[in-house]
């Protein structure tokens, strides 16, 4: 069985700080890692992926992860908040021949003016 | 390009009534996700298909759930008898499997489902 966790449920962060939102994941075999931006009343939006390579990923709107084998992490991170990105991120793994898809629980990040 | 297609965009129903819910995905997209997403939860993959076939329905609950991808294009997502429960936004998503943008989802703006 895989599964991802996020384990805060909000954070909250000041502008122009450096942020991070937390993802961790269990899984047998390599994992596809995904972050996904949900604003209210809108559709999800893909923000960046994990697939092989370097372990660094840069992705829209200035945000990057960096995936984290030994620690089972793909971590969320922006050097400089902006209060526009108050939304809720979603991460989300692959896995498997068929692609099996997990996502997780969603963490609703505030950016404070 | 055109995006993903869902209608319609709300439903409201009595509890043991029926409803549909259609998605168009986007042209080229061999992998079409149904998700259930209550309020405050993340999405909870339903059914995959590949082309028009299933590839992972163990969360889709079939006593009441039934979906299908006649073509391998559009597909449709009927409950039928609806319960309380079934109170969510209903996601739809497309995807490649290979090349540059491989297995990055597409999602629609979602069907929101009130049971009453």
């Amino acid at each position: 069985a895989q599964s991802v966790a996020q384990p805060e449920d909000q954070v909250n962060v000041a502008e122009g700080n450096p942020l991070t939102v937390k993802c961790t994941y269990s899984v047998s075999g390599n994992p596809y890692l995904f972050w996904y931006v949900q604003y209210p009343n809108r559709g999800l939006q893909f923000l960046l992926k994990y697939i092989t390579g370097d372990n660094l990923v840069k992705g829209s709107y200035g945000f990057e992860a960096e995936f984290n084998k030994s620690q089972t992490s793909f971590h969320l991170k922006k050097p400089s908040a902006l209060v526009s990105d108050s939304a809720l991120y979603f991460c989300a793994l692959f896995s498997g021949g068929y692609q099996k898809v997990t996502f997780g629980t969603g963490t609703k990040l505030q950016v404070i003016p | 390009e055109a995006g993903v297609a869902q209608s319609p965009r709300y439903k409201i129903i009595e509890k043991r009534q029926s409803v549909a819910f259609w998605c168009n995905p986007i042209s080229g997209h061999a992998t079409l996700y149904w998700y259930q997403q209550i309020l405050g939860q993340g999405p909870k993959l339903l059914i995959q298909f590949q082309n028009n076939g299933v590839v992972d329905d163990s969360q889709l609950p079939k006593d009441r759930f039934s979906a299908e991808r006649l073509k391998g294009v559009d597909s449709t997502l009927k409950i039928q008898p609806a319960k309380l429960e079934d109170s969510a936004v209903y996601l739809c998503a497309s995807s490649l499997i290979k090349g540059a943008r491989g297995y990055e989802q597409y999602f629609g703006p979602g069907t929101r489902l009130t049971v009453t």
